[in-house]
């Protein structure tokens, strides 16, 4: 079974800072998808970013960017210039052939202004 | 982009009643829906998965008696939760397929039971 591992809880970051959420995931899978989303105090589930594992280039969305590793199956996020609304959890989360969302535990992310 | 509209948002029941929650998809047709449970500060746990047209299938643990999933038409699927304890208690979110976005979610329903 597919496994999705947030090992820090919780992070804060300085206002315009730049911050980075690790996760890694344990697959026997070739072919599968990896997202990011985020969770604010509304629970609205938003997807911030979204990575095939067949494309070796690391998928960016303005300020989110994403250091793909398929060999190590690690899957972070870097959020720039972080603003006051990225204060929000976040969850990495995969997909592979049976289609269902494994997530992790979720990182509880603070900005200070 | 492919919106999955859920209702109720919140919904207060009495024990032993049964609660029905609703998720459409408006703007593209939802074949595969799943349901998770999140309680507070923690990771979306999925329930169960439905096909329209065909029976859920549940994951372990999941009491299918219970958490009645129904997705009767390509557009709607619903969980009732059957005679509701407290500790049915908790906030549900349905979410869809939704190509090439990947997948939606709905808004989420806190259901406490009293």
């Amino acid at each position: 079974a597919q496994t999705v591992t947030q090992s820090q809880p919780e992070m804060s970051v300085q206002e315009a800072e730049t911050v980075t959420l690790s996760c890694t995931y344990d697959t026997s899978e070739s072919d599968y998808y990896l997202f990011w989303y985020k969770q604010p105090p509304s629970r609205q589930m938003i997807l911030v970013i979204r990575q095939e594992a067949y494309k070796q280039q690391n998928a960016t969305e303005n300020r989110f960017s994403v250091n793909f590793q398929k060999a190590a199956k690690s899957f972070s996020l870097k959020i720039s210039d972080s603003q006051l609304g990225d204060a929000a959890m976040y969850f990495c989360a995969y997909t592979g052939a049976n289609s269902k969302l494994t997530f992790g535990k979720g990182i509880t992310l603070s900005v200070r202004p | 982009g492919a919106v999955v509209s859920q209702h109720p948002s919140r919904v207060i029941c009495k024990s032993g009643t049964s609660v029905k929650i609703e998720c459409r998809s408006l703007d593209f047709q939802a074949t595969t829906m799943f349901w998770y449970r999140q309680f507070p500060k923690q990771s979306l746990m999925l329930m169960a998965t439905s096909n329209e047209g065909s029976k859920a299938t549940y994951e372990q643990g999941v009491e299918k008696d219970k958490f009645l999933i129904n997705h009767a038409s390509l557009t709607l699927s619903t969980l009732t939760v059957t005679s509701a304890h407290p500790e049915d208690s908790s906030f549900y979110i349905c979410s869809a397929r939704a190509p090439p976005y990947g997948y939606t979610f709905g808004s989420g329903t806190r259901l406490t039971v009293v």
